[in-house]
C-alpha cells in the first residue's frame, strides 16, 4: 500500500543534542513538507520542498534544517539551536508543488512525537 | 494573507446528537478550503475539501460542509454522531485558482468529545 511513514513514532532527546526525524514516502509525490504541531496552536509549516534538491524555509524554520536528496525521502533535522523541540512532528506530501498548483491535497504521515528532556 | 479561525476549541456531545464545528476564514481572494480529522497520536486524514461548484460538501464518515462565501465561513456538520467521532478536527484554506500556490493555513483545531 502506498502512503506515508515517519520513524520513529516517540523520539526523547537531552538538551543540546541534534535529533533527525525520519520521513518516506512511495505515493511518487513530487512535493514534502513538516509541520509541527502544538496544543492549541494547529500545524505549523517548518519547511518544504517541491523538487529534489530543492526546500525552501516555511513559517517557523530557526532551529531546523531538511535534505532532499531522493525524491521518496525528506529528513528533518532538530538541531539545539531550537529553543521549544518538544512537539509532534507531521510529514505531509502532495502530487506537485506549491508553485506549480493552486490545489493540493496533502496527504500525511502518522507523525513523531519529540520530548526534549 | 490568508487566515483561519475556529471558534470553538472543544465541542462536547452526547452520542447520537448533531453536531456542528465552526471555521471562518478571512482572504482578498478566492480560496480552497478543507476539513482534516486526526485521531490521538496520528496524522491527519482528509474529510472533504471544496473546490468550486456547489457550496454544500460532503465528505467521508457522514460529514458535510457548506460553504457560505458571503459569511467567509466553512461549518462542519455531521447529523448523528458516534463515538468513533472523537478526535481533533481542523479546518485549513489555501488560495484558490487566482494564484500559483496551494499553501495550506490551519486553524488552531476543535477537539469533538462524543459522549455515551
Amino acid at each position: 500500500d502506498g502512503g506515508i511513514t515517519q520513524s520513529p513514532k516517540y523520539l526523547f532527546r537531552k538538551e543540546g543534542q541534534n535529533v533527525t526525524l525520519s520521513c518516506e514516502q512511495n505515493l511518487n509525490h513530487d512535493a514534502m513538507y513538516w509541520y509541527r504541531q502544538d496544543p492549541g496552536q494547529g500545524l505549523r509549516l517548518i519547511y518544504y520542498s517541491q523538487i529534489v534538491n530543492d526546500f525552501q524555509k516555511g513559517d517557523i524554520a530557526e532551529g531546523y534544517s531538511v535534505s532532499r536528496e531522493k525524491k521518496e525521502s525528506f529528513p528533518l533535522t532538530v538541531t539545539s539551536a531550537q529553543k521549544n523541540p518538544t512537539a509532534f512532528y507531521l510529514c505531509a506530501s502532495s502530487i506537485q508543488g506549491l508553485a506549480y498548483s493552486s490545489y493540493n491535497e496533502q496527504f500525511f504521515g502518522p507523525g513523531t512525537r519529540l520530548t526534549v528532556l | 494573507a490568508q487566515s483561519v479561525t475556529q471558534l470553538d476549541s472543544q465541542v462536547p456531545v452526547f452520542e447520537e446528537a448533531p453536531v456542528e464545528l465552526r471555521c471562518n476564514y478571512s482572504s482578498s481572494v478566492s480560496v480552497y478550503l478543507f476539513w482534516y480529522v486526526q485521531y490521538p497520536n496520528q496524522g491527519l486524514q482528509l474529510l472533504l475539501k471544496y473546490l468550486s461548484g456547489s457550496t454544500l460538501v460532503k465528505g467521508i464518515n457522514g460529514f458535510e460542509a457548506e460553504f457560505n462565501k458571503s459569511q467567509t465561513s466553512f461549518h462542519l456538520r455531521k447529523p448523528s454522531v458516534h463515538i468513533s467521532d472523537t478526535a481533533e478536527y481542523f479546518c485549513a484554506v489555501s488560495r484558490g485558482p487566482s494564484s500559483n500556490t496551494g499553501k495550506l493555513i490551519f486553524g488552531q483545531g476543535t477537539t469533538l468529545q462524543v459522549k455515551p
